[in-house]
């Protein structure tokens, strides 16, 4: 999703479809990604991350892909369940820290 | 067995005060973090320290102060709070020495309103 004034970008999907969530870097030196997913009142947890000498990497109903020529990052999610809504950021890892984008809300409908 | 906790988890405090926040990792990780996440859920990172050294200071204002009595503990005090202070604040730990190239495993978080 994209920016939209000063409202956190939303993605909602059925229950049961796929969702994919969107993250453009900043630093083509960046070397290192990772995808994180914070529900409501929690801190940010880990969900699966990718190194720059990969362009894909599958975990447990998780994709992240990763195109370096258009610095574009993509968190793909099969059969999003309700447990899946959450806010969800991808962070670069940048002169030894992490860069947080400004996080996609993904809603989940019964 | 709660990986990074962070104390208290809700702050409310008047303008003015000094106050702080307490966080532990029982993961044996070298390096630890401070961010703060605003109102727009926008995170950005404010300390990180190695091993009780600090090794990344984002022009965070002096009112800040970050403390590490050991590498499983960094704390955060602010001075002469402001009512822009007000955000939600987490600790994070990395296992290495660097924080390149690796994961960062985050705290519940501290809510801290300012009034």
């Amino acid at each position: 999703g994209e920016s939209v004034g000063l409202h956190l970008p939303t993605l909602s999907v059925q229950e049961g479809d796929n969702s994919i969530i969107n993250c453009a870097y900043s630093n083509s030196a960046s070397d290192y990604f990772i995808w994180y997913k914070q529900e409501s009142g929690k801190g940010p947890q880990f969900i699966i991350d990718i190194r720059s000498n990969m362009d894909k990497r599958q975990g447990q109903r998780v994709t992240v892909l990763l195109n370096k020529t258009v610095k574009h990052l993509s968190l793909q999610i099969a059969a999003t369940q309700p447990g899946d809504s959450a806010v969800y950021f991808c962070a670069e890892n940048s002169s030894y820290k992490l860069i947080f984008g400004s996080g996609t809300r993904l809603l989940v409908r019964p | 067995d709660t990986a990074v906790s962070q104390t208290p988890k809700y702050l409310v405090t008047q303008m003015g005060n000094d106050k702080s926040i307490k966080c532990e990792q029982n993961l044996g990780h070298d390096t630890m973090y401070w961010y703060k996440q605003d109102s727009k859920k926008f995170l950005k990172i404010m300390f990180s320290y190695n091993n009780k050294e600090l090794i990344i200071n984002e022009t965070v204002p002096n009112r800040f102060s970050p403390k590490s009595p050991d590498k499983a503990h960094l704390n955060l005090h602010i001075n002469s709070l402001e009512l822009g202070d007000s955000a939600v604040y987490f600790c994070a730990s990395s296992p290495g020495t660097s924080g390149r190239g690796e994961t960062q495993y985050f705290g519940p978080g501290t809510r801290l309103l300012v009034l």
